[in-house]
């Protein structure tokens, strides 16, 4: 059965300071998706990572992708309370099908 | 940027009834997904909804309990069927496409939210 994990569940941030938020994944694949889910909204795309070594940066936010540890991260710099919502890993597999990891809300605070 | 809206954006109905939520795209697509996400939860894909052919179902989803059609490339609808307060979720289609020249991505309607009293 694939499994997509994310750890933490929840997280409460200080603005300013780093974190790492992390999504395991327990079958191959060559397309992990990182999105943003605002209370009450849709989602929106972050970054598609789609090859092993991937690195994507935007703004305060950078996501990598390691195939062979079947691992993503999702870096948050110098938080902002802007940046406050649930965050969701997401992995590709055949048929383009998407398969979400359990989401993390990060809350920041000032 | 490709638009994709749902009707209705959201509704509340007794248990018992059906409703239809629609998914419509501004250009052509050829892969449509509908998902689930229940109240706190993560989103849970239900089938892919296939042009000309009946849908593709996940493991815990049936055809008599949502059944979706798809008569075009840019259009699919969703029905939940014989609704029970468990079904009180958001419904969300998304499509794969690519925007301004970039790699093919699924990109997620603004979904609908479902309450069954």
């Amino acid at each position: 059965e694939l499994k997509v994990e994310q750890n933490p569940l929840f997280l409460s941030m200080q603005e300013g300071k780093n974190y790492t938020i992390y999504c395991n994944y327990s079958t191959t694949s060559d397309r992990l998706y990182w999105y943003r889910q605002d209370p009450g909204k849709s989602l929106e795309s972050l970054f598609v990572l789609l090859s092993n070594g991937a690195v994507k940066q935007e703004g305060r936010l950078m996501a990598s992708l390691d195939t062979k540890a079947r691992l993503s991260t999702l870096h948050i710099t110098a938080a902002v309370h802007d940046l406050s919502a649930t965050y969701f890993c997401a992995l590709e597999t055949s048929g383009s099908r998407l398969t979400f990891g359990e989401g993390t809300q990060l809350t920041v605070n000032p | 940027s490709a638009v994709i809206s749902q009707k209705p954006s959201r509704d509340i109905c007794q248990r018992g009834t059906s409703l239809t939520i629609q998914c419509q795209v501004d250009s052509q697509v050829t892969m449509m997904f509908w998902y689930r996400q229940q109240p706190g939860q993560s989103l849970t894909l239900i089938a892919t909804a296939n042009q000309g052919s009946e849908a593709t179902y996940e493991s815990g989803f049936v055809i008599d309990k949502f059944p979706i059609s798809r008569p075009n490339l840019t259009f699919s609808t969703l029905t939940v069927s014989n609704m029970s307060p468990e079904d009180s979720s958001i419904y969300l289609c998304s499509v794969e496409m690519s925007i301004g020249g970039r790699r093919y991505e699924q990109y997620f309607g603004p979904g609908t939210r479902l309450t069954v009293t």
